[in-house]
């Protein structure tokens, strides 16, 4: 299968600050990328589903202005955590597809655990 | 509301025997269904999918079993080897809404005994 990566894999931040988590699709053009959050002992959630060069569509209840998610590359997004707070402690997992993939070939990246002191 | 329920959060079964992972689902626009396998501090990766114009596919010693009237679904694992120890998730999309961003099950936590 494609290979997906996330960066970092972990992080650690004090409140108020922003955090950046990368998500790259390593050997294929990635037209659509997911955004997903995962609490413990919760289903992954999706919190935005983002196309290449376009604004990024939000699940409802997640807050746009606070989750920032730039695709400006067929092979790069990143979500920025903006003024984390401790309640944004959490796993977000990335998952790519690419075009005229069949509906199962959505690539996921390992995850990065975000922590907020 | 969850609208993909496993409600078994463990499982143990011994090894060579059949592991039976059990999946619900409200939502009746969901129309393709899939299994991820996750290890600790790893992404997903796909086992198995279903369209739900079928009851059945079957891929290995991984099958998958599709009952719509029920809204049930169930992955089926024989035999069970060690190495398919893991979380097993469940998920689902609906067509048309966009890009198939999958909604998830809470996952079960399949453990294969020696």
């Amino acid at each position: 299968g494609a290979v997906v990566s996330q960066h970092p894999s972990w992080v650690i931040c004090k409140s108020g600050t922003s955090v950046k988590i990368e998500c790259r699709s390593l050997d294929f053009q990635a037209t659509t990328m997911f955004w997903y959050r995962q609490f413990p002992k919760q289903s992954l959630m999706l919190m935005a589903t983002s196309n290449e060069g376009s604004k990024a569509t939000y699940e409802q209840g997640v807050e746009k202005d606070k989750f920032l998610i730039n695709h400006a590359s067929l092979t790069l997004s990143t979500l920025t955590v903006t003024s984390a707070h401790p309640e944004d402690s959490s796993f977000y997992i990335c998952s790519a597809r690419g075009p005229g993939l069949a509906r199962d070939e959505q690539f996921f990246g390992p995850g990065t655990r975000l922590t907020v002191l | 509301d969850q609208q993909v329920k496993q409600n078994s959060p463990s499982l143990s079964v011994q090894e060579g025997r059949i592991s039976i992972l059990n999946c619900d689902y409200t939502n009746s626009m969901f129309d393709y269904f899939l299994w991820y396998k996750k290890y600790p501090a790893e992404g997903p990766t796909f086992l198995i999918s279903i369209s739900s114009i079928k009851d059945k596919n079957e891929d290995g010693r991984f099958t998958v079993f599709l009952n719509k009237s029920a809204k049930h679904l169930s992955l089926h694992i024989v035999p069970s080897q060690p190495g398919d120890s893991a979380v097993y998730f469940c998920a689902a999309s609906a067509a048309g809404g966009g890009a198939d961003g999958l909604t998830f099950g809470k996952g079960t936590h399949l453990i294969i005994q020696p």
